[in-house]
């Protein structure tokens, strides 16, 4: 079975650029969350999906940051304009649900620099 | 929120010693703690959970250990090998809020061979 599948894997852009980043979760995965990794740091959430709905948002940048995960199953996130801090690798994760015992499955991330 | 704290950043040791990653957590409610292991160029991955009403848990090499009242969580790795070398980190998650993982900042293992 397929794990998580994240892509670019890298992408280098521009500040002021727009980006974008794709995830696939793993098929019947109702959940869906996007982390930002800063360097030697750990994941930080920005927003969680159960199905279609994003419940919970409330780290997410809203003035540049955007994400959609339309029909409930690959979602998109947005970054427009990018800033020099926008640096950090972000990770896709899915689970069949929430709740302890509820495994999160990672994806490889996609390491985004902006220059 | 929650808050969790991770201890060291940094672990060398040399090949068959044991290692040991410490983590505080904040929220009294929180109540599954999971433990993940970060390879180079990889996404964290599930090696090793414990729940709130278990004081200890074991799998082969790894163990944790969860002080409720003190509200500290321990990873132990026995008889470390090379291929342990990478970051791990501690995540606690609580059932009063929307059940979101906390982690850690992570502790960079270096086990030499």
């Amino acid at each position: 079975e397929a794990g998580v599948v994240q892509s670019p894997r890298y992408k280098i852009i521009e500040k002021k650029q727009p980006v974008a980043f794709w995830c696939n979760p793993i098929s019947g995965h109702n959940t869906l969350y996007w982390y930002r990794q800063n360097l030697g740091q750990g994941p930080e959430l920005l927003i969680r999906y159960e199905n279609e709905e994003a419940v919970d948002d409330s780290q997410l940048p809203k003035d540049r940051f955007s994400a959609e995960r339309l029909k409930g199953v690959d979602s998109t996130l947005k970054i427009q304009p990018a800033e020099l801090g926008d640096s950090a690798v972000y990770l896709c994760a899915s689970s069949s649900g929430t709740g302890a015992g509820t495994e999160a499955f990672f994806g490889q991330g996609t390491r985004l620099t902006v220059v | 929120g929650e808050n969790v704290e991770q201890h060291p950043s940094t672990l060398s040791v040399q090949e068959g010693d044991s290692a040991v990653i410490k983590c505080t957590y904040s929220d009294s409610a929180s109540n599954y703690f999971p433990w993940y292991k970060q390879e180079l160029g990889k996404g964290p991955q599930l090696i090793i959970d414990i729940r709130s009403n278990v004081g200890e848990k074991k799998d082969q090499r790894i163990a944790v250990t969860l002080n409720k009242t003190a509200k500290h969580f321990s990873l132990h790795i026995t008889e470390t090998q090379p291929e342990d070398s990478a970051v791990y980190f501690c995540a606690a998650l609580s059932s009063g809020g929307s059940y979101i993982p906390t982690f850690g900042r992570g502790t960079s293992l270096i086990v030499h061979p």
